[in-house]
């Protein structure tokens, strides 16, 4: 059965702070791997990270994706308290397979 | 350009009933995914749909159906209705069938009393 386990499952850190966040995945068909922000409403699409680009960059934010060892990590530099939210990593093929997410609590 | 719209936002129906949740994609995209999500269970998918046929189906009953329309306009159904089918359901679309990004609308938030 395809699996995505994300981890730490939550943490709080202050404004300025980097934060990491892990993904570890099984699935039969990899495609791609993707990162999605949720606050209150819909996840919104951050990164997407496939055998052909396994390094994504945006701002403050940056993600790798390891191949080997079936893995992705999500780097937040100085971190702001909008950056309070779930994240979510999905792996798969035709259908993705949401892990339970990384909720992140920046105070200030 | 418009996101993924969902209608409606918030419904309150009870046990044995049952429930419509419409989906309009961005304008351009064909596929149509929908999901379940849960505190408990998290984001669990349940089927897409990409040319008026469903494509692929996750682990959920028959109670669960959806149809797209020939211009990708979605909706799903949920029949005899239970107490464990609250939930936030959200659509996604995005260019073609398996394609991704999906990108996601606000969802429907499903309260059974």
């Amino acid at each position: 059965e395809d699996k995505v386990v994300q981890s730490p499952l939550s943490l709080v850190v202050h404004e300025g702070d980097t934060v990491t966040l892990n993904c570890s995945y099984e699935v039969t068909n990899f495609r791609s791997l993707l990162w999605y922000k949720q606050e209150k409403k819909a996840p919104t699409f951050l990164f997407m990270l496939t055998s052909s680009g396994i390094e994504k960059k945006s701002g403050r934010l940056s993600s790798i994706l390891d191949k080997k060892e079936l893995s992705s990590i999500l780097n937040i530099t100085a971190t702001q308290t909008g950056d309070s939210a779930i994240y979510l990593c999905a792996v798969g093929g035709n259908k993705l397979v949401f892990g339970a997410g990384t909720i992140l609590r920046v105070k200030s | 350009k418009a996101g993924v719209t969902q209608t409606p936002r918030y419904l309150i129906k009870t046990r044995g009933q049952q429930v419509t949740l419409s989906c309009s994609p961005i304008s351009g995209h064909r596929s149509v995914s929908w999901y379940q999500q849960t505190p408990g269970q998290g984001l669990q998918f349940l089927f897409e749909y990409f040319s008026e046929t469903q494509r692929n189906k996750g682990n959920f009953p028959g109670r669960f159906s959806g149809r797209q329309f020939s211009n990708s306009r979605s909706e799903m159904n949920v029949s005899t209705l239970e107490l464990g089918d609250s939930a936030l359901y959200l659509c996604a679309s995005s260019l073609g069938w398996g394609r991704q990004p999906q990108h996601f609308g606000d969802g429907t938030r499903l309260s059974i009393l």
